[in-house]
């Protein structure tokens, strides 16, 4: 009873490095997507995805790609690291429509020096 | 675009006692869902209560249960009997309903640390 599985849980980088952060689920969910949560902060959509081979930007995606190859999986790359980029990061999953439970998966520790 | 605010940046009640969470919105939208999603130390995101936004009647989930007037664009979240496993931060949150299976994400309040105290 997996669910939504993220690794790494965590990370340090230094800035200017790049990185994937992986996202699995084994829901058979088509909706996917990753949020940010800062100090003092609620989450922050960066990414989502609606299905396979179909994404979009939320409210925050500079300094992120992502991409759905396949229903299970919807990695977020970050390609050159910056402080800024410091946070949590949470992958989560749905079945498609909005309303309906949205899953959300441990979180990713993510410092950047 | 919408936006979610939670006015209690922290609360503090003992326990079995009633507390109630606030929470505002803005949105320009007619149909929606409404969230109250739970946030534990461990960081993990529980879902607590949802409400559509064309249903009158208030949702209830156990010891849990909303106050959605619609008009107002106001959605507190009432616990009643609150127990020690209640200390967490509490995020209000917001979705656009769409027509035809479509989706985009979830618009989160800043939230409110709620701490119980034995």
């Amino acid at each position: 009873n997996a669910g939504v599985t993220q690794t790494p849980k965590f990370q340090v980088l230094k800035t200017g490095q790049s990185m994937t952060l992986q996202c699995a689920q084994d829901m058979n969910h088509e909706y996917m997507s990753w949020y940010r949560q800062d100090p003092g902060m609620g989450l922050r959509l960066i990414h989502y995805s609606v299905g396979a081979g179909i994404t979009d930007q939320g409210e925050v995606p500079n300094g992120y790609n992502v991409s759905r190859s396949t229903t299970e999986d919807f990695p977020l790359r970050l390609l050159s690291a910056a402080p800024s980029q410091t946070s949590v990061y949470f992958c989560a999953s749905s079945r498609t429509g909005s309303g309906n439970t949205i899953y959300f998966g441990e979180g990713s520790w993510l410092t950047v020096v | 675009a919408q936006t979610v605010t939670q006015s209690q940046p922290e609360m503090s009640v003992q326990e079995a006692e009633t507390v109630t969470l606030s929470c505002t919105y803005d949105t320009s939208e007619s149909n929606y869902y409404l969230f109250w999603y739970k946030q534990p130390p461990s960081r993990q995101m529980i879902l607590v209560i949802r409400q559509e936004a064309y249903k009158q009647q208030n949702a209830t989930e156990n010891r849990f249960s909303v106050n959605f007037q619609k008009a107002a664009k106001s959605f507190s979240l009432k616990i009643s009997d609150s127990q020690l496993g209640d200390t967490a931060m509490y995020f209000c949150a917001f979705m656009k309903a769409y027509s035809g299976g479509g989706a985009d994400g979830l618009t989160f309040g800043k939230g409110t640390h709620l701490i119980i105290q034995p």
